[in-house]
């Protein structure tokens, strides 16, 4: 069972536009979200996070809303640029399970020019 | 700072044969992870260690073995190749698991088991 799903393999948008990225998941023990973002042939690197007493986190281009209610978070990218096209993956965990990291299986974005 | 380095980039193995992918890391950092990486999917954790001397296993352990003798370096060894483990193999560490320190990646290796 996928506790954490990126239903979305891929999505494309213009440059300029904003791109959502989503992501469901079913275990409401999760305290801790994260995205990472993965260019081929490099390792994913840390993009942003949010805790789950928030329901917002900013960093610049991209922000991260978290519904705790519908077991949903997003990241919005705004504007996008040509150097976002890349694959982002969402991630979870929780004190109970140590911490560890579960994953969501990615979304590939291509940012069109 | 290299941050997390592993090696080989690539490796083709026949089924049977064995391996170890090398993880050294130079941010003194407590935790270490292997994850890998199957086309369409999420990380799987196939083990960790939170400081030299302790590993543990994580989500997919069944044909691996870890071994942490200093704070540096994590090796994972595949000890009778099998297909199944054709996959994108990535060493994360991180400082702390509480604080949810983010991890930090080496660029993976790639392995093809025929």
């Amino acid at each position: 069972d996928q506790q954490v799903k990126q239903n979305s393999p891929s999505l494309s948008v213009q440059e300029g536009r904003i791109s959502i990225l989503n992501c469901d998941y079913t275990n409401s023990m999760f305290d801790y979200f994260l995205w990472y973002k993965k260019y081929p042939a490099e390792g994913p690197t840390f993009l942003i996070s949010i805790s789950s007493i928030k329901d917002k986190n900013e960093d610049g281009r991209f922000t991260v809303f978290l519904n705790k209610s519908a077991k949903h978070l997003s990241l919005h990218i705004v504007p996008s640029q040509p150097g976002d096209s890349a694959v982002y993956f969402c991630a979870a965990s929780d004190r109970d399970s140590n911490y560890q990291l579960i994953w969501g299986a990615g979304t590939k974005l291509i940012i069109k020019p | 700072n290299a941050g997390v380095t592993q090696t080989p980039k690539f490796r083709i193995l026949k089924i049977g044969q064995s391996m170890t992918l090398q993880c050294t890391q130079d941010m003194n950092h407590n935790y270490m992870y292997w994850y890998r990486q199957d086309p369409g999917m999420g990380l799987k954790l196939i083990y960790y260690s939170v400081g030299a001397g302790i590993t543990d296993k994580g989500e997919v352990p069944n044909g691996y073995n870890v071994s942490r003798s200093t704070t540096e370096d994590f090796p994972l060894r595949l000890e009778l190749a099998a297909p199944s483990q054709t996959s994108v193999y990535f060493c994360a560490s991180r400082k702390g698991a509480r604080d949810n320190s983010p991890l930090h990646f080496g660029n993976g290796t790639r392995l093809t088991v025929t």
